[in-house]
């Protein structure tokens, strides 16, 4: 059964932490993972993986694949509030599977 | 440009009513999608139409039915609403690229409570 697990569930944290965001995952005929923010409406795209080790990069927030160990990272460095929300990790194989996502709550 | 676009926001429905959920993109997209997002299990893939003519059952397709009316529209019926409809409904495009496909772009979604 093709699934994609993120962890942890929740995290809060203070202004200018950093947090590491997990996903891993099974899913058949593997083509890109993808990260979204979603705050209290639709999800918003932060990127797209495709390629192991290749990390991306986008401000305070960068991502990396590891497809022989089937996960994926996201951090976020020196926090804000405004990093408040939940992230989702979608994997595209032969359709779209997302994980429950993590709530990050960050406060001053 | 208006991105993806779905109409009604809001929408209250009793058990056994039937009800169309619209969705239109002006990106010129070939796929679309259809998710509902409930608390604590994510967002479930129920139809998908990879391209103009074309649709496909998701993970979660049972008492729904979908129609792809052009490149642009892609719509989604209850024919008889259930409790466990009562959900967040998001319509999402993509443009197919090599070895995968770009970012999904979603609408704002539905609120669909059925009592």
């Amino acid at each position: 059964e093709d699934k994609v697990v993120q962890s942890p569930l929740s995290l809060v944290v203070h202004e200018g932490d950093t947090v590491t965001l997990n996903c891993s995952y099974e899913v058949t005929n593997f083509r890109s993972l993808l990260w979204y923010k979603q705050e209290k409406k639709a999800p918003t795209f932060l990127f797209m993986l495709t390629s192991s080790g290749i990390e991306k990069k986008s401000g305070r927030l960068s991502s990396i694949l590891d497809k022989k160990e089937l996960f994926s990272i996201l951090n976020i460095t020196a926090t804000q509030t405004g990093d408040s929300a939940v992230y989702l990790c979608a994997v595209f194989g032969n359709q779209f599977y997302f994980g429950t996502g993590t709530s990050l709550t960050v406060i001053p | 440009n208006a991105g993806v676009t779905q109409t009604p926001k809001f929408q209250v429905l009793k058990t056994g009513q039937s009800m169309t959920l619209q969705c239109a993109q002006d990106m010129n997209h070939n796929s679309m999608y259809w998710y509902r997002q409930d608390p604590g299990m994510g967002l479930r893939l129920i139809y998908y139409s990879a391209s103009e003519g074309t649709t496909d059952k998701g993970e979660v397709p049972n008492g729904y039915n979908v129609s792809r009316l052009n490149k642009r529209e892609f719509s989604l019926r209850l024919e008889s609403a259930a409790p466990s409809q009562t959900s967040v409904y998001f319509c999402a495009s993509s443009e197919r690229g090599s070895g995968g496909t770009y970012e999904q772009y979603f609408g704002p979604g539905t609120r669909l409570t059925v009592t």
